[in-house]
C-alpha cells in the first residue's frame, strides 16, 4: 500500500531559526495535504497542494509540492514559540481515493 | 455549535470489555473517518464511511467495527478490547469545498488495563 515518509521526525530550533520538514512518498499523489498539531490538540489543515511543482506561502510557512508529485516540504522562517507542534503530511493516492495517508509527522519544539 | 464532537473524551477500561466511542457532525459532510494516534506511528485510517449505511476498512480495521446509520453519526466500537488498542482516537470529516480538507474532532484517549 501507500507509504508516506516524513524526516525528521524530531526537530529542535532556537527561537528565530528557520525549519523544514520532508515528506516523501512511495507513488505519485494526487495531492498533498498538510497539517499542524498542537501538543494535546487535535490536527488542524494548513494546506493542500495540487499542482506538480506547486509552491504555495501562508505568512512565515512556505509549501512545495514535487515536480513528480511523489514529495513535499514544509518551511517555516523564523520560527516563533507559537510554531510548536507536530507537522503532518498527507496524500492522496489517486483520483477518487479519499484515503488520506498520513506521514509519522515532524515535531517541532522551539527554544526561546 | 456547529462542528465535530468525539465522546467520551477520557475513557479507561479493561481487557475484553465492549468500548464505544461517540462521533457527531453537524454540516451533514458526508464522508466520515476514524483514525487512531500512536506514538512512532502518526495517525493510521481505521475505518471511513462515504455515506449512510456505507463503510470501508482502513489501514488498521481489526478489532473496530463501525456503523452509519445517520450521516452525522458514526460510532466505533471496540468490541473485547486489547491493551494494542490503548489510544488516542480522532473522528473527522472530509469538508465540501475543494481544498479536502479534513475536520477533526477533539479526540477520545482510550486506556485498556
Amino acid at each position: 500500500g501507500q507509504q508516506v515518509m516524513q524526516i525528521p521526525q524530531y526537530q529542535h530550533v532556537q527561537e528565530g531559526e528557520d525549519f523544514t520538514t520532508y515528506c516523501n512518498s512511495s507513488t505519485t499523489l494526487s495531492n498533498i495535504q498538510w497539517y499542524k498539531q498542537r501538543p494535546g490538540g487535535h490536527p488542524v489543515f494548513l494546506i493542500q497542494l495540487v499542482k506538480s511543482g506547486e509552491v504555495k506561502k501562508q505568512k512565515r510557512l512556505t509549501f512545495q509540492f514535487g515536480e513528480a508529485k511523489k514529495n513535499s516540504s514544509l518551511h517555516i522562517t523564523a520560527t516563533q514559540t507559537t510554531d510548536v507542534g507536530t507537522y503532518f503530511c498527507a496524500g492522496y493516492s489517486g483520483a477518487g481515493s479519499y484515503q488520506l495517508t498520513f506521514g509519522k509527522g515532524t515535531k517541532l519544539s522551539v527554544i526561546p | 455549535d456547529a462542528g465535530i464532537t468525539q465522546s467520551p473524551r477520557y475513557k479507561i477500561t479493561e481487557t475484553g470489555r465492549q468500548v464505544t466511542l461517540m462521533c457527531h457532525q453537524t454540516w451533514s459532510h458526508s464522508y466520515m473517518f476514524w483514525y487512531r494516534q500512536d506514538l512512532g506511528h502518526g495517525l493510521r485510517l481505521i475505518y471511513y464511511s462515504a455515506a449512510a449505511d456505507i463503510t470501508d476498512k482502513g489501514e488498521v480495521p481489526d478489532g473496530y467495527v463501525v456503523s452509519r446509520s445517520k450521516t452525522e453519526n458514526f460510532p466505533l466500537t471496540l468490541e473485547s478490547a486489547t491493551r494494542s488498542q490503548t489510544s488516542v482516537y480522532f473522528c473527522a470529516s472530509l469538508g465540501l469545498s475543494n481544498t479536502g480538507e479534513l475536520f477533526f474532532g477533539e479526540g477520545s484517549r482510550l486506556t485498556v488495563l
